[in-house]
């Protein structure tokens, strides 16, 4: 069965430093894997994805995740936080058909 | 921009009452996602659908029900409610069945039961 990890619960940055979120999957044929944001009270925003090609891909307000086949990860990075990245963050992989298997979430906390 | 509507963003019920959570997408997607999120857990499939009056069971869809009765509606039901479903349950659609690809998600509601 496929699985998402997220190893961080949480995690608190400066604004202005740099962010990286890990995500490692399991899942036996070629994943599609997304990343998806979601601000306090709100559903999920999806940030990016990767179905195949390049394997760095950008996604919206200045994120960019690099998929590694060799390790089974899928991790997200943004060079300058905003305080308003503060959010939860969730790594998903695409199974067969339609179906998204989720990872527990990162919290994300920025200090000013 | 598709838009995903849920009928509550928040319920608050009784142990034993019956429930309806209603969603609604407006851009004539095949798909349909019933999720629930607890902390840490992220979010677990409870059912979704590819058609009308069609559906499937994800991973917990013991307790729960689902109609779809029309393509653009999906409703959930919790057939006679227990503190355990308290939850924040989120809908999301996507465009073609058969096909990976992104779901947009509603806003959430997030029920209590009493």
């Amino acid at each position: 069965a496929q699985s998402v990890t997220q190893p961080d619960i949480h995690i608190t940055v400066s604004e202005g430093a740099s962010l990286e979120l890990r995500c490692n999957y399991s899942y036996g044929a070629t994943p599609y894997l997304f990343w998806y944001v979601q601000s306090p009270g709100q559903g999920l925003q999806l940030l990016l994805k990767y179905f195949s090609g390049d394997t760095l891909v950008q996604g919206i307000k200045g994120f960019e995740a690099e998929f590694k086949r060799s390790q089974s990860s899928f991790n997200l990075r943004k060079p300058s936080v905003h305080w308003s990245d503060a959010a939860e963050y969730f790594c998903a992989v695409n199974n067969a058909g339609n179906m998204l298997t989720f990872g527990g979430g990162t919290r994300l906390m920025v200090k000013p | 921009d598709v838009k995903v509507t849920q009928s509550s963003r928040y319920l608050v019920k009784r142990t034993g009452e019956k429930v309806f959570l209603e969603c609604v997408q407006d851009m004539d997607h095949e798909n349909m996602f019933w999720y629930r999120q607890d902390p840490g857990l992220g979010l677990r499939l409870i059912y979704f659908s590819y058609d009308v009056k069609m559906k499937e069971k994800g991973d917990i869809p013991e307790g729960y029900s689902v109609s779809r009765e029309k393509k653009e509606r999906f409703s959930l039901i919790l057939e006679s409610a227990s503190t355990n479903q308290t939850s924040m349950y989120l809908c999301a659609s996507s465009p073609l069945a058969g096909r990976p690809d992104t779901q947009y998600f509603g806003p959430g509601t997030r029920l209590t039961v009493l």
